[in-house]
């Protein structure tokens, strides 16, 4: 199946820095990724999709300007979380589809962001 | 707009007994099911997906799930259970509005006795 990475796997951070993750599709080109958060305990929320070369489009009470999204080639996309502060802690999992992927959503491995 | 329900926030099942993780969705269109399983700290790994095609998917590790359009269900079984199951196990739906948008149900905890 295709392969999606992330990086950093995981990170801690000062509040009040900001942070970004990557989203790689490692061998297919992905026309639309997604990040989701997820809380411990908790299931996947979608915060954002993204389609390449286009302005993310947001889920309803996600901060875009929290949340920035580029997503300015076929197999990368990345996540900034600015100024982040200790509640934005959680696990950060992104996914992509795109050209032989029949629909489905390949998923990173995720990114577990602390901030102190 | 989609959703889905998982009944049972945790099951606890004996080794070498049947799993049922049961899943309900509502979609306004032809939907795309999904189980997907998460071990700790991990992101998610595709058990099978549902596309119209067969309506019994067989997924990997034995798993298999039946899509019944009747019931809106799409229900996860594995004959007999190993320890290696537990795990946190997630059905979702997607349809091609909104891009293949994915929706997530809140998962059902997985808990294998030995």
């Amino acid at each position: 199946g295709a392969v999606v990475s992330q990086h950093p796997s995981w990170v801690i951070c000062k509040s009040g820095t900001s942070v970004k993750i990557e989203c790689r599709s490692l061998d297919f080109q992905a026309t639309t990724m997604f990040w989701y958060r997820q809380f411990p305990k908790q299931s996947l929320m979608l915060m954002a999709t993204s389609n390449e070369g286009s302005k993310a489009t947001y889920e309803q009470g996600v901060e875009k300007d929290k949340f920035l999204i580029n997503h300015a080639s076929l197999t990368l996309s990345t996540l900034t979380v600015t100024s982040a502060h200790p509640e934005d802690s959680s696990f950060y999992i992104c996914s992509a589809t795109g050209s032989g992927t029949s629909g489905s959503q390949f998923f990173g491995p995720g990114t577990r962001l602390t901030v102190l | 707009a989609q959703s889905v329900t998982q009944l049972g926030s945790h099951v606890s099942v004996s080794e070498g007994a049947l799993v049922l993780l049961r899943c309900n969705y509502s979609s306004s269109v032809p939907p795309y099911l999904f189980w997907y399983v998460q071990y700790p700290n991990q992101g998610l790994q595709l058990l099978l997906k549902y596309t119209s095609a067969a309506t019994l998917v067989k997924g990997i590790n034995g798993f298999e799930a039946e899509f019944k359009k009747s019931e809106t269900s799409f229900h996860l079984t594995k004959p007999s259970a190993h320890m290696s199951d537990a795990a946190e196990y997630f059905c979702a739906v997607s349809d091609n509005t909104g891009g293949f948008k994915t929706i997530f149900g809140a998962g059902t905890r997985l808990f294998v006795k030995a």
